[in-house]
């Protein structure tokens, strides 16, 4: 069964601090890797998206990283603002249903605090 | 440029109700997906369609749920004599025709409906 977990549950950290988070995942077959970042009340938002050659991709403050090998991602980010509070969701494509089908981790949930 | 929009945002019905959720796609796009999101637990999919074809229900009750793409109008998705389980967060996803290696197209994400079952 597919399934991804992420680290840790929730996390608060002060502004202007950075901040690293976690995702394991056990998806096979494996097409790539997002992480997403979702409002209360909102939608996510795709903040980066990695294929298997890719070992990291940077979106501004927010650096992902990949490791195919262990199947291990990190989101990094630099220099924390209250408008990071926010869920952050780990995702994987297995490459079924037509290359589009998505399994979703539950979520770190930041809290940034002055 | 709209996002994806979905309607209502907020939905509440009456056990053995029905419930419509709609959903339009950004401009553009063909392909859509639903999602269900249960408190405390991540999205889970439900269902990927494509312009009047579904590609994919494997997610989705094989019992009073269904889901549709027309050729014209919103993507649906219909829920039948609703019962308390049926309360969650619905949400909807569109990405655009397939480009380059399959299955990196990023899915673009509505805000939701939050469907309440009395």
């Amino acid at each position: 069964k597919n399934q991804v977990e992420q680290s840790p549950q929730s996390l608060i950290i002060l502004e202007g601090k950075n901040c690293t988070l976690q995702c394991n995942y056990t998806v096979s077959p494996f097409s790539n890797l997002r992480w997403y970042k979702q409002d209360t009340g909102r939608g996510p938002v795709s903040l980066t998206i990695m294929t298997f050659s890719e070992n990291t991709k940077s979106n501004g403050r927010y650096t992902a990283t990949l490791d195919a090998d262990t199947k291990q991602s990190s989101l990094h980010i630099t220099a924390s603002q209250l408008s990071d509070s926010a869920s952050y969701i780990c995702v994987v494509s297995d490459g079924t249903g037509g290359g589009n089908k998505l399994t979703f981790g539950t979520g770190t949930q930041l809290k940034v605090e002055l | 440029n709209a996002g994806v929009m979905q309607n209502p945002r907020h939905l509440v019905r009456r056990r053995g109700q029905e419930a419509r959720l709609r959903c339009s796609p950004m401009k553009g796009h063909s392909h859509v997906y639903w999602y269900r999101q249960l408190p405390e637990e991540g999205l889970k999919f439900m269902v990927y369609l494509q312009k009047e074809n579904i590609i994919d229900e494997s997610g989705m009750p094989k019992e009073r749920f269904s889901a549709e793409f027309p050729k014209e109008g919103p993507s649906i998705l219909r829920i039948q004599q609703v019962v308390r389980g049926d309360s969650a967060a619905y949400f909807c996803a569109s990405s655009p025709p397939q480009q380059g290696a399959v299955g990196n197209q990023p899915q673009h994400f509505g805000d939701g409906t939050r469907l309440s079952i009395l």
